[in-house]
């Protein structure tokens, strides 16, 4: 079973609909839990970092469930410039922070 | 934020030879460095750990003597593929850790003929 699961997708979104995907993740004393954002042929870049009392930034929503041990990622209002893979990511290591682990990604294909 | 760069950007090289990729912070303090490779359509696979001032940290399955890392200074870490084959072409990337936050560099798209 692979540490850190999503959907790959891809997820064909009408522009203005909402869209939320799952990422779950396997060990139990995860420290930190993020989304990430990656276009294609370029380096990851941080969306957001994902709080136990779920949080808010804009059109994106984020949520944390350590007892079913999933994250997830709400774009409401989607645009076309979200059309992107979502990386989900979680820092495992407790005596190394930044070891990241990192899902596969869920594609997001937002449509005119 | 943090700024974190990487050279070459793009290298194309003969199968047999070692290339050299720079990871650098450039406007902060970085004792611990990661690089990861990514393949067309897979996840990013974190590939080791720089530490500034001793040995690097590898993942399982990743060859140290194949992979050299070197963590020279607080801005600086190289990774060096040595021997190239054709398998070696990925996507490379470093990150740095600061205040709380995972920096990237942009990547490095090694192609090995």
């Amino acid at each position: 079973r692979k540490e850190v699961e999503q959907d790959p997708g891809p997820f064909n979104v009408p522009e203005g609909a909402t869209v939320a995907f799952n990422c779950t993740y396997s060990n139990s004393a995860s420290q930190s839990f993020f989304w990430y954002r990656q276009d294609c042929r370029k380096e990851p870049k941080l969306l957001m970092s994902v709080y136990s009392s779920g949080n808010e930034d804009g059109r994106f929503t984020a949520q944390l469930n350590r007892a079913s041990q999933y994250i997830s990622l709400l774009i409401r209002d989607s645009k076309l410039s979200d059309s992107a893979t979502y990386l989900c990511v979680v820092n495992m290591a407790t005596d190394s922070w930044g070891k990241f682990q990192f899902g596969a990604g869920t594609q997001v294909v937002v449509t005119p | 934020g943090a700024v974190v760069s990487q050279h070459p950007s793009r290298v194309i090289c003969k199968s047999g030879t070692s290339v050299k990729i720079e990871c650098r912070s450039l406007d902060f303090q970085a004792t611990t460095m990661f690089w990861y490779r990514q393949f067309p359509k897979k996840s990013l696979m974190l590939m080791a750990t720089s530490n500034e001032g001793s040995k690097a940290t590898y993942e399982q399955g990743v060859e140290k003597d194949k992979f050299l890392i070197n963590h020279a200074s607080l801005t600086l870490s190289t990774l060096t593929v040595t021997s190239a084959h054709p398998e070696d072409s990925s996507f490379y990337i470093c990150s740095a850790p600061w205040r709380g936050e995972q920096f990237f560099g942009p990547g490095t798209r090694l192609t090995v003929l």
